[in-house]
């Protein structure tokens, strides 16, 4: 069965170090996301790309995140200078079609990043 | 008030029990209703999708949806110990590509 697979599993990190945290979604699909979950706190939308360009992003992500596919497979949410609260379960995800209309939204099991 | 409301347990029944989890939200404009599970350590995954009002059967899973009230519910009959999981509903309003606002999240635990 297809699946969103995401790397590195867990992660730790000394804040204002960049990260980068790598997705391969499911091949076929077209959109794509990263969703966080701070320990104990709601899955929250960071960003959601299509067409090779963000299609929308919340006010999580500011200017110390990016995103990009760069080689048509992969898809990598970057954090340029982390800090403590960025320590959290990162969740990529894809869909085949607008999440909003079929609700298919498939999850990646998660990167974990740690900051110190 | 926030958006999505929903009571994170935790949950604990005996198996065979027929569980009911609940969502409140705020935002009228909410029209895709979703029910996600979610092992420890793991992504959510896809239970139930519902559009607008009514009730959806998957198995031993219900999905309800009343928009008037602005309420969701999941049934689970037949609870078994492998429905032991993170519940987290999820829903977003009908313009395109919109974020999925998601619940906390309830922890149900069935008990063999």
């Amino acid at each position: 069965e297809p699946e969103v697979t995401q790397t590195p599993s867990h992660q730790v990190t000394q804040m204002g170090q960049e990260v980068i945290l790598r997705c391969v979604p499911i091949s076929n699909h077209l959109y794509f996301y990263w969703y966080r979950q701070i320990l104990g706190q709601k899955v929250e939308f960071l960003v959601s790309f299509y067409n090779n360009e963000i299609s929308e992003k919340s006010e999580i992500f500011d200017d110390q995140f990016s995103v990009e596919r760069p080689d048509g497979s992969n898809f990598t949410l970057k954090i340029r200078s982390t800090k403590l609260e960025d320590s959290a379960m990162y969740f990529c995800a894809s869909s085949i079609r607008d999440s909003a209309n079929t609700g298919e939204l498939f999850f990646g099991e998660g990167s974990r990043l740690t900051v110190l | 008030q926030k958006e999505v409301e929903q009571d994170p347990g935790p949950l604990s029944v005996p198996e065979g029990a027929i569980v009911s989890l609940n969502c409140t939200y705020s935002n009228s404009a909410f029209q895709y209703f979703m029910w996600y599970r979610q092992y420890s350590r793991k992504g959510p995954e896809l239970l139930m999708y519902t559009y607008s009002s009514g009730n959806k059967e998957d198995g031993r899973f219900t999905a309800q949806v009343d928009k008037s009230s602005k309420y969701i519910s999941l049934f689970i009959r037949d609870s078994q110990p492998s429905d032991s999981a993170t519940y987290l509903c999820a829903m977003s309003a009908n313009s395109g590509n919109t974020p999925l606002v998601f619940g906390k999240g309830t922890r149900l635990s069935v008990i063999a």
